[in-house]
């Protein structure tokens, strides 16, 4: 059964890196079936989607975040990973990776709670 | 983007009654080659990951309940609760994925018990 899981800082300091990377286990990250994507959700808000990427390497941005979003696969290890370069305090949120299925939606990881603060 | 919107915000409905949540899409997510919607619902409870529900606006995914049900095509969907359990209070979302991602999301509704 396939399975997500982020890792990464949970606390942040403002103007920094946030850093993730999320670990596919139970299926190959390769598979021309699926893109992999991050997710986020604000305390209380609904759900942004921040970007996605093919196993080729291929990316796609949310607009409003793609000046500051890099978002890189590594099919060695089953993973991909997520940058978001200069936070602020309204980049505190669960950030999750997600299996996404262009026949079907989206499986989801547990999430990562990610907090900007000094 | 194709922009996503839900209706109503917040829902409260009873015990063993129908809730009915409403999602439309800024332009068709029909495929007219298949003549699939690409539409899903998801359920959020508190602490936990969206829940995949329905795929292809109508198609519950496998272990999901058959009281969830979806309906709709072109831009305007809804999903349909027919028997509310406590255990459907939660968050559900609808979400696009006609187009390349990023797959947009409604704003979300919340259901509760009333």
């Amino acid at each position: 059964q396939l399975q997500l899981q982020e890792s990464g800082p949970r606390l942040v300091k403002p103007s920094e890196t946030l850093s993730l990377t999320c670990t596919v286990s139970g299926g190959s990250i390769s598979s021309s079936s699926y893109y992999w994507g991050w997710i986020r959700q604000a305390p209380g808000k609904g759900l942004e989607c921040i970007g996605s990427i093919f196993y080729t390497g291929t990316t796609y941005y949310n607009p409003s975040l793609r000046s500051r979003v890099t978002i890189s696969v590594d099919t060695s290890n089953n993973q991909f990973s997520l940058k978001l370069t200069s936070v602020t305090a309204a980049d505190t949120a669960v950030y999750y990776c997600a299996r996404e299925s262009p026949i079907t939606g989206s499986l989801w990881g547990q999430g990562a709670l990610v907090t900007v603060s000094s | 983007d194709i922009v996503m919107t839900q209706s109503p915000d917040s829902l409260a409905v009873s015990l063993g009654e129908r809730a009915t949540i409403n999602c439309k899409s800024s332009r068709s997510v029909l495929y007219s080659s298949n003549n699939k919607n690409y539409l899903a619902w998801y359920q959020q409870r508190p602490g936990q990951p969206p829940k995949l529900l329905i795929y292809w606006a109508s198609t519950r995914e496998s272990g999901v309940p058959d009281r969830f049900s979806g309906s709709g095509s072109g831009t305007d969907f809804t999903l349909t609760i027919s028997s509310l359990q406590a255990e459907d209070v939660a968050v559900y979302y609808c979400q696009q994925y006609f187009t390349t991602p990023p797959y947009t999301f409604g704003q979300g509704t919340k259901l509760e018990i009333k």
